[in-house]
């Protein structure tokens, strides 16, 4: 079956560089017209859409984080990476990487568990 | 920075009807797919609604999707308890080399 498991580290402190890691399995990164996503939620707040990859390697990016943000992956491993520059306890979310079968038509079937980063000094 | 505007709370009575409207721009909903996630307390999203008005197999025919113009709603028929949740409508922007938009969200309570 298709999941999806974030990992990455818990706490870390302003101005670091945050690296997740999203290790698929259930489907294959070079399937055609496949793309993964990078998705947060702040406590108590909407979520907010960061960045995807495409089974291509063409990636897109939220302009708001356009900046900080770095996608890549890695398909013999069934990874995917988001990495963001700078943090901030703003960047103090729920992150959750998704599965979009079909980029042509942007539907998220899956979604990982989520793991939850807290940015404090 | 959501782009998609929802209100902020919406509730009914058990077997009432609910409706959540998701209003946005002529760059997204007006030219895109709306999609609706349905949040349980303390869980991932799940797909409720794609392509505007379908459901994926397994949800309950009692949520149905509508979308006209740059506007969308989520109408939820014989609320049941189970259905407390957050709900986000979401669509792809067209605008600045295009991006996915979600709304900001409408925390349904089921009195």
């Amino acid at each position: 079956q298709v999941t999806l498991k974030e990992s990455g580290p818990v706490v870390l402190k302003p101005t670091e560089t945050l690296t997740l890691t999203c290790t698929v399995s259930g489907f294959s990164l070079s399937n055609v017209r496949m793309a993964v996503s990078w998705i947060r939620q702040p406590p108590g707040k909407a979520l907010e859409w960061l960045a995807h990859i495409l089974s291509n390697d063409e990636k897109s990016y939220s302009p708001s984080l356009r900046r900080r943000l770095t996608i890549s992956k890695d398909t013999s491993k069934s990874q995917v990476v988001l990495s963001m520059i700078n943090v901030d306890p703003l960047d103090s979310a729920t992150y959750y990487c998704a599965r979009i079968p079909d980029y042509g038509e942007y539907v998220i079937d899956y979604w990982g568990q989520g793991t939850l980063v807290t940015v404090s000094s | 920075q959501s782009v998609l505007t929802q209100p902020p709370s919406a509730s009914g009575t058990p077997g009432q009807r609910v409706t959540i409207s998701c209003s946005g721009s002529s760059s997204n909903i007006g030219s895109n797919f709306v999609c609706w996630y349905q949040q349980l307390p303390g869980t991932a999203p799940t797909l409720l609604i794609y392509r505007n008005n379908q459901r994926p197999s397994g949800v309950p025919d009692r949520f149905s999707g509508s979308k006209s113009g740059t506007s969308a709603s989520l109408a939820i028929n014989g609320l049941r308890s189970e259905d407390e949740a957050d709900y986000y409508c979401a669509a792809w922007d067209d605008r600045l080399s295009g991006h996915y938009v979600f709304g900001t969200g409408t925390k349904v309570t089921v009195l």
